[in-house]
């Protein structure tokens, strides 16, 4: 079984701020993350495809970064907006499996 | 024009009932999936079916079984529903199960499965 963890779990932010969370996965055997964007009663939207260590992607105000070998991945959102509210979920793909195994999503709450 | 379409959109059953959920993708990919969304709102990979390699995850039951009349089509049948099988069943779609390293799923709505 994969772990694939993150944190945190909910996030109430002001419209405005900046946010960022995590998404934490086996370091050994990596062979890509995925990071999409669920809104309430929607089907999940990607976000970034990432296969590199270092790799660093941006669409417009949100961005992320991976570290394949600390296993570890990062999503920032720059002057959350309320639009911004839905849950946020990796998906790693490694470990001899190319079916993405998915994180639980943190749920981003912006408050205008 | 919708990429990854499933019906229906609400199932409500009765425990002991075997149903059907449809999904049809338009893209062109060669690999579907079906995901279930449990109550504690992870998606958990139930079924991907590529070029007709069907790989199970091995925690599912036998009484779910996924049907593909063609590349388009990957259907759910469930027999003898429980109470347990309520849920949320998601469909998507990727163009290879090897390409997915390099390119997103899609995913279809969802069908929310009520068992009474």
């Amino acid at each position: 079984i994969l772990n694939v963890e993150q944190s945190p779990q909910s996030l109430h932010v002001q419209e405005g701020d900046s946010t960022n969370f995590t998404c934490s996965f086996p370091s050994s055997n990596f062979y890509a993350l995925h990071w999409y964007r669920w809104e309430t009663a929607k089907s999940p939207e990607a976000l970034f495809v990432m296969t590199l260590n270092g790799d660093e992607k941006k669409k417009g105000r949100i961005s992320a970064t991976l570290n394949t070998k600390e296993g570890y991945s990062y999503l920032y959102i720059k002057g959350s907006q309320p639009e911004d509210s839905a849950t946020y979920l990796c998906a790693f793909l490694g470990g001899g499996s190319y079916i993405p195994t998915f994180g639980r999503g943190t749920s981003l709450i912006v408050h205008p | 024009d919708t990429a990854v379409s499933q019906t229906p959109k609400y199932l409500v059953t009765q425990m002991g009932n075997d149903k059907s959920i449809k999904c049809e993708q338009n893209l062109g990919h060669d690999t579907m999936y079906w995901y279930k969304q449990d109550s504690k709102k992870f998606l958990k990979i139930m079924f991907s079916y590529n070029n007709k390699e069907l790989i199970i995850n091995e925690t599912v039951p036998n009484r779910f079984s996924p049907k593909s009349p063609d590349k388009a089509h990957l259907n759910l049948h469930i027999n003898s529903l429980e109470l347990g099988d309520s849920a949320v069943y998601f469909c998507a779609s990727s163009q290879d199960l090897r390409v997915v390293l390099y390119n997103e799923q899609f995913f279809g709505p969802g069908t929310r499965l009520t068992v009474l």
